[in-house]
């Protein structure tokens, strides 16, 4: 059975940090891509973050909203992808899903991070 | 970035009967190596979102046949025949052709 659990949300004051971990099992890991989709209280989704397998360097890509901020890795001999949020935002306010593979075929139930003073 | 504009917003249908979502992008979503890739997902009520569709006509896995994808280079169908309870949910289409990956709005199914 495919899990992909995520955990670390929170509430955090605006202009802190906070970092997401997604556990997940049941799938081979080590080549899949992997992705951070977040959904707004508005229900918006949006992609922020993706990161490739070995065989593709671990190429790491984000929307533009999050550059410079928002930093995605993985760790295969764990199986797990990690989301490193500095300098958050109130908008940066969702709920956070990972997600793998190129289709985004499998999704972890999210962790909702508030972003508020 | 690509916009992913989908109509309506919200759909009631009588359980039976079909429905239909429609799904455009700014920018076709036509690959040079004939794959068009739009994709569907649907959130049911307190869950994650799941793949429904891939590559504009293809079931995910699991998916049943009551489900459908059509369109064009732009625009996209979503077909939902006989309608069951198990559908209702926030029903979102997504562009996974270009970076930024981009999802249209949603459209919510209602059963009347």
């Amino acid at each position: 059975e495919v899990q992909l659990v995520e955990t670390g949300g929170g509430l955090v004051q605006p202009g802190k940090s906070l970092k997401l971990t997604c556990a997940t099992s049941g799938f081979t890991f080590s080549t899949a891509w992997m992705h951070w989709v977040r959904q707004s209280p508005e229900k918006r989704l949006e992609w922020i973050a993706r990161i490739k397998d070995r065989s593709n360097n671990f190429a790491t890509d984000y929307v533009e909203s999050v550059k410079g901020r928002f930093t995605i890795s993985r760790d295969d001999s764990k199986s797990g992808v990690y989301l490193q949020m500095n300098s958050l935002k109130e908008e940066d306010t969702a709920t956070y899903y990972c997600t793998a593979g190129a289709r985004f075929t499998y999704w972890g139930q999210g962790t909702l991070v508030t972003v508020s003073s | 970035d690509i916009v992913m504009t989908q109509a309506p917003l919200s759909v009631s249908v009588t359980p039976g009967e079909s429905a239909s979502i429609s799904c455009r992008s700014s920018k076709s979503l036509l690959h040079s190596n004939g794959v068009t890739h739009v994709y569907w997902y649907l959130q049911k009520p307190g869950k994650s979102p799941q793949l429904l569709i891939y590559r504009m006509s293809n079931l995910a896995s699991g998916v049943p046949d009551r489900f459908s994808g059509s369109g064009s280079e732009t625009d996209f169908t979503l077909k939902i025949s006989r309608v069951e309870a198990e559908d209702v949910g926030i029903y979102y289409c997504g562009q996974l052709l270009e970076n930024p990956n981009t999802f249209g709005a949603g459209t919510k199914l209602e059963l009347k």
